[in-house]
């Protein structure tokens, strides 16, 4: 089943302490990307790569960072999670010029 | 500064009516508008596109409308059902598809 999975899909963490999100996907898709959703902001971008090695910043990339070492794998990384990270995020895989697949979400909750 | 802007947070509608949802942009280099429907505790799931070259796409009970002299675009639901209750959101992009913008989201509630 074509799919993107995101782990883990809840987190409950304390201010400064390093956390990865994953996500990985099975659709061979070149581009992902990783969304934060807060209410009424709608999805916003954080970070999205076009292939292996070439990642880029979306509209709120402050705090994360990210890397595609693989295809498949795309990780957002909090170094130091802060409250206002605190938020419901979400990893997107596509190919060229089509929509995009989302995984089904992970809640971030920072005290 | 909200390029994709959904005005109503919340929708209703009678079971077997339309419904229809609103989406305005700003930015004049869309050229290509996505629908997306969410239910609690998934992702969001593609539900119809319009390119700019067109007014109008329709896949079943679901039809998107573009007004480009407007900067609106809608999507009607005809007829509703309950299963259609979701979040939708409307999305943009230029260049096709190389950076998407999303709409803050109208929540949709289909009453039997």
């Amino acid at each position: 089943e074509a799919q993107v999975t995101q782990n883990p899909r809840y987190l409950i963490t304390v201010t400064g302490k390093k956390l990865t999100v994953t996500c990985s996907q099975n659709m061979n898709h070149e581009y992902m990307s990783w969304y934060r959703q807060d209410p009424g902001l709608g999805l916003r971008q954080i970070y999205y790569s076009m292939n292996v090695e070439v990642t880029d910043k979306g509209d709120v990339p402050e705090g994360y960072k990210v890397s595609r070492k693989e295809k498949r794998n795309f990780p957002l990384i909090l170094e130091s999670p802060s409250p206002n990270q605190t938020s419901l995020y979400f990893c997107a895989s596509r190919q060229f010029n089509q929509p995009q697949h989302f995984g089904d979400g992970t809640r971030l909750s920072i005290l | 500064d909200q390029q994709v802007k959904q005005n109503s947070p919340s929708l209703s509608v009678q079971e077997g009516r339309i419904s229809i949802l609103n989406c305005d942009y700003t930015n004049s280099m869309f050229d290509y508008f996505l629908w997306y429907k969410k239910y609690p505790a998934e992702g969001p799931t593609f539900l119809i596109s319009i390119s700019s070259i067109k007014d109008k796409n329709e896949d079943g009970r679901f039809t998107v409308f573009l007004n480009k002299s407007a900067k609106h675009l809608s999507l009607h639901i005809v007829p509703s059902q309950p299963g259609d209750s979701a979040v939708y959101f409307c999305a943009a992009s230029e260049r096709g598809y190389q950076k998407v913008t999303f709409g803050t989201g109208t929540k949709l509630q289909v009453i039997p």
